[in-house]
């Protein structure tokens, strides 16, 4: 149980497109997901936290019109980095958290590797 | 703010040989602890977690223990086998119910098993 997936595994584009991560709970339902970037050799950075059906809250220094969120259903939620750039090159990775979980249990994806030409 | 101390950043144990990271968190009104494996190029996942109500908890060859009064816990293997190695994460996963769902990462520990 508490599977969590994400698509694509890698990506690369060019400089000024947009692509779009989702992030997948496949066998139970997740009121809230997280979503993290990760550079080498460091730790994990929350970005954001969204809950379904409402807007996202993200982090200090966070672009929101950058990295759009959305949180559609119970089991989806999809990031978007907008215009991307070489900066924006990292791993990605989503959690999600279970609803009637009293404490913060998480669970996480597989990571989305974004290069960004 | 909350903070999330690890030690070490770097571990390399011999085959067979137990090892011992530790952390140390600064929320008193924590109450969750969570500690995750990741393998180069995938996420995280969570091998084991404790709740304040309890000291200790184990799981085969792995356990964590709790030391409230002085805010902090550790995470032992015991038997290391080369499949061990990669990098662990301690977190304060905050209270129970809390407002708040953030977890706090520690920097992290990257764990070398020599055959």
């Amino acid at each position: 149980g508490a599977v969590v997936s994400q698509h694509p595994s890698r990506v690369i584009c060019k400089s000024g497109t947009s692509v779009k991560i989702e992030c997948r709970s496949l066998d139970f339902q997740a009121t809230t997901m997280f979503w993290y970037r990760q550079f080498p050799k460091q730790s994990l950075m929350l970005m954001a936290t969204s809950n379904e059906g409402s807007k996202a809250t993200y982090e200090q220094g966070v672009e929101k019109d950058k990295f759009l969120i959305n949180h559609a259903s119970l089991t989806l939620s999809t990031l978007t980095v907008t215009s991307a750039h070489p900066e924006d090159s990292s791993f990605y990775i989503c959690s999600a958290r279970g609803s009637g979980i009293s404490y913060n249990e998480q669970f996480f994806g597989p990571g989305t590797r974004l290069t960004v030409l | 703010g909350e903070n999330v101390e690890q030690h070490p950043s770097t571990l390399s144990v011999q085959e067979g040989d137990s090892a011992v990271i530790k952390c140390t968190y600064s929320d008193s009104a924590s109450n969750y602890f969570p500690w995750y494996k990741q393998e180069l190029g995938k996420g995280p996942q969570l091998i084991i977690d404790i709740r304040s109500n309890v000291g200790e908890k184990k799981d085969q060859r792995i356990a964590v223990t709790l030391n409230k009064t002085a805010k902090h816990f550790s995470l032992h293997i015991t038997e290391t086998q080369p499949e061990d190695s990669a990098v662990y994460f301690c977190a304060d996963g905050g209270t129970r119910g809390g407002a708040t769902n953030k977890l706090i990462f520690g920097t992290g520990t990257l764990l070398a098993v020599q055959p």
